[in-house]
C-alpha cells in the first residue's frame, strides 16, 4: 500500500508568519491528495483537494489565499498557510487519493501559532 | 457539508469486553464506508471497509455492520485490548470522503 509522510511533523510558529507543510507519497504516485484540518476532539474537515498539475479545489468557507496548495509532482504536495494566526493552530492531515486509497493518510502535522 | 463535532462522545469498556462503535451517516448515495482508529496525535489508520451492496463484513477481530433502511454503520471490537483505546471515526464516500463526529474508546485493564 502506499506510504504517505508529512514534514514538519510539528512546528510552532509566530502570528504573522507564514509555513509550509509537506505530504509526500512515497510509493504511490497520486494525481490527487486531500488535505483536512483537525481541531482537538473533533473529526477531520476537508480543506481542499489538491490535483497534480492544476489548481486546488477548496471547500466551502476555507480561504484559498490564506491556505495555498500546491502539487507540483505526482508524490508531492504542500499546504503553505500564510499570515499565520492562533486560530489557524490545527493538526493539517493530508490523504493520497486514488481507486481504492482512502486508507493512506498521513501521519499529520500539528501547527502551534504563538 | 462536512461533519464536525463540538465535542467526542466516548465509550469505556473492560479489557476482554466486546465493544460496538456506531455511526449514522447521512448520504444515501454512498457507495463505500469506512472505519479509521486514530491514535493522539497521528494520522487515521484504516481499519475496515464495506461497500453498499454488503451488510456485513468481517475482520481480524472486527466486524462492520451496515443497515442502508436507517443510514448506520457500526463497528465491533471482539476482546478489547488496552491498544484499541483511540478515537474511531466512520467515514462515507459518495463522492468525497466525508468524516463522521468519532467516538472515544477507552479501555480500562
Amino acid at each position: 500500500g502506499a506510504v504517505v509522510s508529512q514534514h514538519p511533523s510539528w512546528v510552532i510558529c509566530k502570528s504573522g508568519t507564514s509555513v509550509k507543510i509537506e505530504c509526500r507519497s512515497l510509493d504511490f504516485q497520486a494525481t490527487t491528495m486531500f488535505w483536512y484540518r483537525q481541531f482537538p476532539k473533533q473529526s477531520l474537515m476537508l480543506m481542499a483537494t489538491s490535483n497534480e498539475g492544476s489548481k486546488a479545489t477548496y471547500e466551502q468557507g476555507v480561504e484559498k489565499d490564506k491556505f495555498l496548495i500546491n502539487h507540483a509532482s505526482l508524490t508531492l504536495s504542500t499546504l503553505t498557510v500564510t499570515s499565520a494566526h492562533p486560530e489557524d493552530s490545527s493538526f493539517y492531515i493530508c490523504r493520497v487519493g486514488g481507486g481504492g486509497a482512502e486508507q493512506y493518510f498521513g501521519p499529520g502535522t500539528r501547527l502551534t501559532v504563538t | 457539508g462536512e461533519s464536525v463535532g463540538l465535542h467526542l462522545p466516548t465509550l469505556s469498556v473492560q479489557e476482554g469486553d466486546n465493544s460496538i462503535i456506531n455511526c449514522a451517516y447521512s448520504n444515501s448515495a454512498s457507495d463505500y464506508f469506512i472505519w479509521y482508529k486514530q491514535e493522539s496525535g497521528k494520522g487515521p489508520q484504516f481499519i475496515i471497509d464495506i461497500r453498499s451492496n454488503m451488510d456485513k463484513r468481517q475482520g481480524q477481530r472486527v466486524t462492520v455492520l451496515l443497515n442502508k433502511t436507517v443510514k448506520h454503520l457500526s463497528l465491533q471490537i471482539a476482546a478489547t485490548q488496552p491498544g484499541d483505546s483511540a478515537v474511531y471515526f466512520c467515514a462515507e464516500r459518495g463522492g468525497k470522503l466525508i468524516f463522521g463526529q468519532g467516538t472515544e474508546l477507552s479501555v480500562k485493564p
